[in-house]
């Protein structure tokens, strides 16, 4: 069973358009660890934040804001005002930890194209 | 702070043979972890080394294989190559204390 998913495929928005994009997860674990990484077409991964299960704050970074819900199983991305240079590849992963392996399960990602 | 490095950038290998690809990890920073990226395939988890040692392995036949040296530099084998082997090849570290990893550039690896 997939263990993250990313529904959204592709997204195109217009430059200042806001955009959201939605990660589902599932695990059975009380602790564990929720990511997004952003991934330009240079094809490295930059990591953009980490939520732990157990802080269910919302959080704002400039532009870039995350609303982790646990009722929903869901951590959203939002991107505020977009801009050309966020056209990239967007992926949500999520890991239970070193003693379960630390393996991070990453979603298939979400392609997100900013037209100027 | 150096990043995450990886080499080679990119690998042209002919079906049968073996291709070594090497990371080194931030500094400070005692595991690695190796994922591929196929085309339309997202990442998928190979290879977490901690400390020296393999501590999990992804769904991966037993031609991928690696290590980790005691600078935590680790290589990634893979013997044997197929053509389904072509792909990005995704190193991350991770420190001690921390949940988050790190990735480098990749290396991407054609197998032909």
């Amino acid at each position: 069973a997939q263990k993250v998913t990313q529904a959204q495929t592709e997204i195109s928005v217009v430059e200042k358009e806001d955009v959201t994009l939605d990660c589902v997860y599932e695990t059975r674990d009380t602790t564990y660890y929720l990511f997004w990484y952003k991934q330009p077409p240079s094809g490295e991964l930059v990591f953009l934040i980490r939520r732990n299960s157990f802080d269910e704050q919302n959080e704002i970074s400039g532009r870039y804001s995350w609303n982790f819900q646990k009722s929903t199983s869901s951590f959203n991305f939002t991107i505020t005002a977009s801009q050309v240079v966020d056209s990239a590849v967007y992926f949500c992963a999520l890991s239970e930890g070193r003693n379960t392996g630390n393996q991070f399960y990453f979603g298939t990602g979400t392609s997100l194209t900013v037209i100027p | 702070e150096a990043g995450v490095t990886q080499s080679p950038t990119h690998l042209i290998k002919t079906r049968g043979q073996q291709a070594t690809l090497r990371c080194s990890p931030i500094s400070g920073h005692t595991s690695v972890y190796w994922y591929q990226q196929a085309l339309g395939l997202g990442l998928q988890f190979l290879l977490w080394y901690d400390e020296g040692e393999e501590r999990n392995r992804g769904n991966f036949p037993p031609r991928f294989s690696g290590r980790q040296f005691p600078n935590y530099s680790s290589e990634l084998n893979v013997n044997a190559l197929e053509l389904e082997d072509s792909a990005l090849y995704l190193c991350a570290s991770q420190g001690p204390s921390s949940y988050e990893q790190y990735f480098g550039p990749g290396t991407r690896l054609t197998v032909t």
